[in-house]
């Protein structure tokens, strides 16, 4: 069965820091990728998302960055956090090519807070 | 520009009665859509969905309706529980590897 890994759950950082976030999924391949972002009072707002080895795309202009150095693995990036940045961030797969009509399936999460 | 929408951000509902979850949408090309139940501090977790060939999709306590003239979709939980509280996500997407877009979410609380 398929499973997803993302971590760290919780993590503190001061402004001006940087970030990685890492995301791996087991039991599929070539899988589409996913980062969103909830934040306080606010639905899940669509990252960056990524349908094979380094391509990525990126839905918001912010100060993060994703990468996708493997097949199953999805790295959340920032040279320098925000306060802004502050918020709960997920990971997520659906099947490639083929598996049009399916759900994504979410990682638990890492909330992150910038100080 | 929001294009799934989720204009109740909370509802409460006695126990055993039923809890009517509403989502709009704006982009005629959607063609298939899902519901996500989320507690705090987890990821969602994929509950119903509905491609638009179709206007309802049951299991068990769970019904969605879809409504493509209207663009709208709902989610029906009869009899609602207590455990049913939590945060229901409207989603949607069209076909090929589109990402889900998400509306912001209805919190839901089932009061014993």
């Amino acid at each position: 069965s398929q499973t997803i890994h993302q971590w760290p759950a919780t993590l503190v950082q001061p402004v001006g820091s940087p970030l990685s976030l890492e995301c791996t999924v087991e039991g599929t391949s070539n899988p589409n990728l996913y980062w969103y972002r909830q934040a306080a009072g606010r639905g899940l707002q669509l990252l960056f998302y990524s349908v094979g080895i380094g391509q990525i795309s990126s839905e918001v202009p912010q100060n993060l960055s994703a990468s996708r150095p493997q097949d199953r693995q999805f790295i959340l990036s920032s040279k320098k956090l925000l306060l802004s940045d502050s918020g709960f961030y997920l990971c997520a797969w659906k099947g490639g090519t083929g598996d049009v009509y399916t759900e994504a399936f979410f990682g638990q999460g890492t909330r992150l807070t910038v100080v | 520009d929001q294009q799934v929408k989720q204009n109740s951000p909370s509802l409460s509902v006695q126990e055993g009665r039923i809890s009517i979850l509403n989502c709009d949408y704006t982009n005629s090309m959607f063609d298939y859509f899902l519901w996500y139940k989320k507690y705090p501090a987890e990821g969602p977790t994929f509950l119903i969905s509905i491609s638009s060939i179709k206007d309802k999709n049951e299991d068990g306590r769970f019904t969605v309706f879809l409504n493509k003239s209207a663009k709208h979709l709902s989610l029906h939980i009869v009899p609602s529980q207590p455990g049913d509280s939590a945060v229901y996500f409207c989603a949607a997407s069209y076909s090929g590897n589109t990402p889900l877009v998400f509306g912001k979410g209805t919190r839901l609380s089932v009061i014993a």
